[in-house]
């Protein structure tokens, strides 16, 4: 059974770069059958992806955060990361790994997730 | 981007209700419609994806039904484990976005 965990500061300041670790447990990030995902949820609001790594060591990005983004793998420690560069307040949120299960054509969906890691950005 | 909107956005139930949950996309989707369960201080959970595929271990109170622009979620009789928030996503097109999720509330 897959299982992941984030880990990484909870507090970050203005400007600064956020960075957070997905560990994987059951599964391996090398496996072809499987995007590894970030996600994110301000407090009290909705959900948004912000991008995924797969097992050739690419990486795809959400939009509205690419300028500022960076998701790479470490398969020797089945690891994956998020960072995020000259983060505001806006940045606040609880931020989840999970993996990205690819179906046919489109289909896409998100399961399991890890339990979050919530980072504040503040002074 | 593809908008999903979701009605309403929160309501009130009581056990052994029926409760529908409703989302729409801002353009067709074909059947590429995920809704995912999230209790308070809680990752969200897979429920139903691709339209109407029952998660594993999900109970069968659950459906989803839809196609193209407008999808339901179904709880056929609401139980007391059921009482969270829903937010259906769209995978036809990236960016992946969700809705912005209907919280399911005791009555």
């Amino acid at each position: 059974q897959v299982q992941l965990q984030e880990s990484g500061p909870g507090l970050v300041k203005p400007s600064q770069t956020l960075s957070l670790t997905c560990t994987v447990s059951g599964g391996s990030i090398s496996s072809a059958d499987y995007y590894w995902s970030w996600i994110r949820q301000p407090p009290g609001k909705g959900l948004e992806w912000i991008g995924f790594f797969y097992h050739s060591g690419g990486s795809y990005y959400n939009p509205s955060l690419k300028s500022r983004l960076t998701i790479s793998g470490d398969t020797s420690k089945n690891q994956f990361s998020l960072k995020l560069i000259s983060v505001t307040a806006a940045d606040t949120a609880m931020y989840y790994c999970a993996r990205l299960i690819p179906g046919d054509f489109a289909d896409k969906w998100f399961d399991p997730w890890g339990q979050g890691s919530l980072v504040t950005v503040s002074s | 981007d593809i908008q999903m909107t979701q009605s309403p956005s929160s309501l009130s139930a009581s056990v052994g209700d029926r409760v529908t949950i409703t989302c729409r996309a801002s353009q067709s989707i074909s059947t590429y419609l995920n809704w995912y369960q999230q209790k308070p201080g809680k990752a969200p959970k897979l429920v139903i994806y691709t339209s109407s595929t029952l998660q594993n271990g999900v109970p069968s109170r659950f459906t989803g039904s839809g196609s193209g622009t407008d999808f339901a979620l179904t709880i056929s009789s609401l139980q007391p484990e059921d009482f969270a928030t829903y937010y259906c996503q769209q995978s036809y097109s990236f960016p992946l976005t969700f809705g912005g999720g209907t919280k399911v509330e005791i009555k």
